[in-house]
């Protein structure tokens, strides 16, 4: 079974654009979750999806949202990008017939803001 | 007061040697504890997790959760090179949301 694929790999941003990160779960799961990871704060909730629907949200700024579709991929926007949103940001997704708790990451998207 | 702690190390050990890595936590309402291991360039990777307190063995791997002293373990028995990478820590309470400790980052030397 494929593992949770995540794209673009790598991204250069300028201050004040704005950013897509893509995120294919395993087949069959439907809860998806991304998280930025930095050295300072680590591993940090952005928010989790579950058939299209938010059902949890960490505690960023509003310009970071997300959505996931019909047939569970998920996308990630960051507008009007700061510096300190360079990071590592990894999606996850889980099957809720096997336990929430069973996260299975992505390789992530490490994106710097010049 | 982080609601996850976890010395970021580095710790380095000798091939063959016991690893401990810990988290302390301060909610009381964290009732799910994981570890995760991930290596450089690499998402994390589920190890381990366990519900409530108690112990939980798998291979290796032994992972403790103390509740009353909000304290969490994991130990490596006979580590081995190749478990050089970082242990994260993550708690929940039950909800979709988890909260990760920072890692820390280990080196087994050969």
């Amino acid at each position: 079974k494929a593992g949770v694929t995540q794209t673009p790999r790598y991204l250069i941003k300028t201050r004040g654009q704005q950013v897509t990160l893509s995120c294919s779960p395993i087949s069959g799961h439907r809860s998806v979750s991304w998280y930025q990871q930095t050295p300072g704060q680590g591993l940090q909730f952005l928010f989790e999806y579950f058939s299209e629907t938010q059902r949890n949200k960490g505690n960023f700024p509003g310009r970071f949202s997300g959505r996931q579709f019909s047939n569970s991929r998920s996308e990630m926007n960051v507008s009007t990008l700061e510096l300190g949103d360079s990071a590592l940001y990894l999606c996850a997704s889980s099957s809720r017939d096997r336990g929430v708790y069973e996260q299975y990451f992505g390789p992530g998207t490490r994106l710097t803001v010049t | 007061q982080k609601e996850v702690e976890q010395d970021p190390g580095p710790l380095s050990v000798p091939e063959g040697a016991i690893v401990s890595l810990n988290c302390t936590y301060s909610n009381s309402a964290f009732q799910y504890f994981m570890w995760y291991r991930q290596y450089s360039r690499k998402g994390p990777e589920l190890l381990m997790y366990t519900y409530s307190s108690g112990n939980k063995e798998d291979g290796r791997f032994t992972a403790q959760v103390d509740k009353s002293s909000k304290y969490i373990s994991l130990f490596i028995r006979d580590s081995q090179p190749s478990d050089s990478a970082t242990y994260l820590c993550a708690l929940s309470s039950g909800t979709y949301k988890y909260i990760f400790g920072t890692g820390t980052r280990l080196k087994v030397l050969a």
